[in-house]
């Protein structure tokens, strides 16, 4: 079963608008971890946030961690026409246990 | 480095018979973990050897199986197949246990038919 879920399912909006997507989990954590996935291919990780951190910054990208509510946020800014892609969070506590997953597209 | 690579990408077996997938992490990566993805199910964690030894299995049947060489290169086994073992199966490495980030591979397109 998955342990995090993420909302919204799709999101779809225009080029250098920012793309904000959530995901909750249920137990505890070490860390957790957003990578992406473009149409059928292998994930690659952009970002980890240790349990005792409560956000991180990567480029444009920007993670919040909420333990207390179990919550995480990716905020993409100024996002692209190659940032389309499917956005999975994994939370890690002895493996990595991923969650359904954000499509995201950016429309020219 | 060269990145995670798979093989076959792309396998067509037919029901009741067996398949082996391979994977070759990083060099210098000890950690190889196996994902099974799939439209109806998600991304699901099926093992990771570390060092040539199992140190976690997710939920599946016995039929799925790997192993772990002392060139960290894995393979996993997925026998009797069904219908709904066609998925997409994807291989990530990592230098430690899995606890840190993972660098997936392409993964290997399996269908059942």
């Amino acid at each position: 079963s998955q342990q995090g879920e993420e909302d919204p399912q799709a999101l779809s909006i225009q080029e250098g608008e920012n793309a904000t997507m959530n995901c909750s989990y249920k137990t505890s954590i070490n860390n957790l971890q957003w990578y992406r996935q473009n149409s059928g291919r292998g994930l690659v990780h952009l970002i980890l946030i240790r349990s005792n951190e409560r956000e991180k910054h990567s480029g444009r990208l920007r993670v919040t961690l909420d333990t207390s509510k179990k919550s995480s946020s990716l905020l993409i800014t100024a996002s692209r026409a190659a940032d389309t892609a499917s956005y999975f969070c994994a939370t890690e506590y002895q493996k990595l246990v991923f969650g359904q997953g954000t499509r995201l597209t950016i429309n020219p | 480095k060269a990145g995670v690579t798979q093989t076959p990408r792309y396998l067509i077996k037919t029901r009741g018979q067996q398949v082996t997938l391979s994977c070759s992490p990083i060099s210098g990566h000890r950690s190889v973990s196996w994902y099974q993805q799939t439209p109806g199910q998600g991304l699901q964690f099926l093992f990771e050897y570390f060092s040539e030894t199992q140190r976690n299995k997710g939920n599946f049947p016995g039929r799925f199986s790997g192993r772990q060489f002392s060139n960290s290169r894995s393979e996993m086994n997925v026998s009797t197949l069904e219908l709904g073992d066609s998925a997409l199966y994807l291989c990530a490495s990592s230098p430690r246990a899995s606890g840190n980030e993972q660098f997936f591979g392409p993964g290997t397109r399996l269908t059942v038919l």
